[in-house]
């Protein structure tokens, strides 16, 4: 598989539910990247991760809690979220931070 | 802080006119900008990356250029097509890190 790939593709949590979201990249890229995208907004950056290091930690929410176990995985773990946290979540990736992107397809998130 | 504008936010032609969509930028020193694309509730597609060295790139119908004295980058899209229609965004780096900023998009309708 090449690419970037995102699991799963939707979701519906409670607010009180934990769940995770997964992205995965067959690039060989170094620097990985969450982004929210609400409706009618522009894409927001959450966190930044270069060679499994956070790099960038957007004023996001603490119910939103990034891990990047390794260069080609990266997981977004939610808990206790709300309404307004329902949105596209989109993953990318790039060789270096500064470089083009490579998008995943996303998880659309509705938290009921 | 990059503060990207994309205009217009929507636009309509008739199938096999040219599209021209604009892209502007605050922070001259802008070394990437990369054209993406996005189909409803979908992730998004990178079309042409332009790197600081460059003025433009070509893919197809797609030429896209780079001006960066003056904060601006432009789409061209010669003889649309119905599926050509989806968002267009924009995206350049923010700060030294190169992480990057998104425009709103141009939402594009090509009519048969």
């Amino acid at each position: 598989e090449t690419g970037v790939t995102q699991t799963p593709r939707h979701l519906v949590m409670g607010m009180t539910n934990k769940k995770s979201l997964k992205c995965e990249q067959h690039l060989g890229h170094n620097a990985m990247y969450w982004y929210k995208q609400s409706a009618k907004k522009p894409l927001e950056l959450m966190f930044v991760y270069s060679l499994e290091e956070r790099v960038e930690n957007n004023s996001v929410p603490s119910r939103f809690s990034p891990e990047c176990p390794n260069s080609s995985h990266l997981f977004l773990h939610l808990h206790t979220l709300q309404p307004e946290d329902s949105a596209l979540y989109l993953c990318a990736s790039s060789q270096a931070i500064g470089y083009g992107y490579t998008f995943g397809s996303g998880t659309r998130l509705t938290v009921v | 802080k990059q503060e990207v504008t994309q205009i217009p936010a929507a636009l309509s032609v008739p199938e096999g006119e040219n599209l021209v969509l604009n892209c502007s930028f605050t922070d001259s020193a802008i070394y990437n900008l990369q054209w993406f694309r996005q189909d409803p509730g979908k992730g998004l597609t990178s079309l042409l990356l332009i790197q600081s060295s460059q003025r433009e790139q070509t893919s197809g119908r797609l030429n896209a250029s780079l001006d960066k004295s003056s904060g601006r980058s432009t789409l061209y899209i010669a003889a649309s097509q119905p599926g050509d229609s989806a968002t267009y965004l924009c995206a350049g780096p923010t700060d030294s890190w190169g992480k990057f900023q998104f425009g709103a998009g141009t939402q594009v309708v090509v009519t048969p």
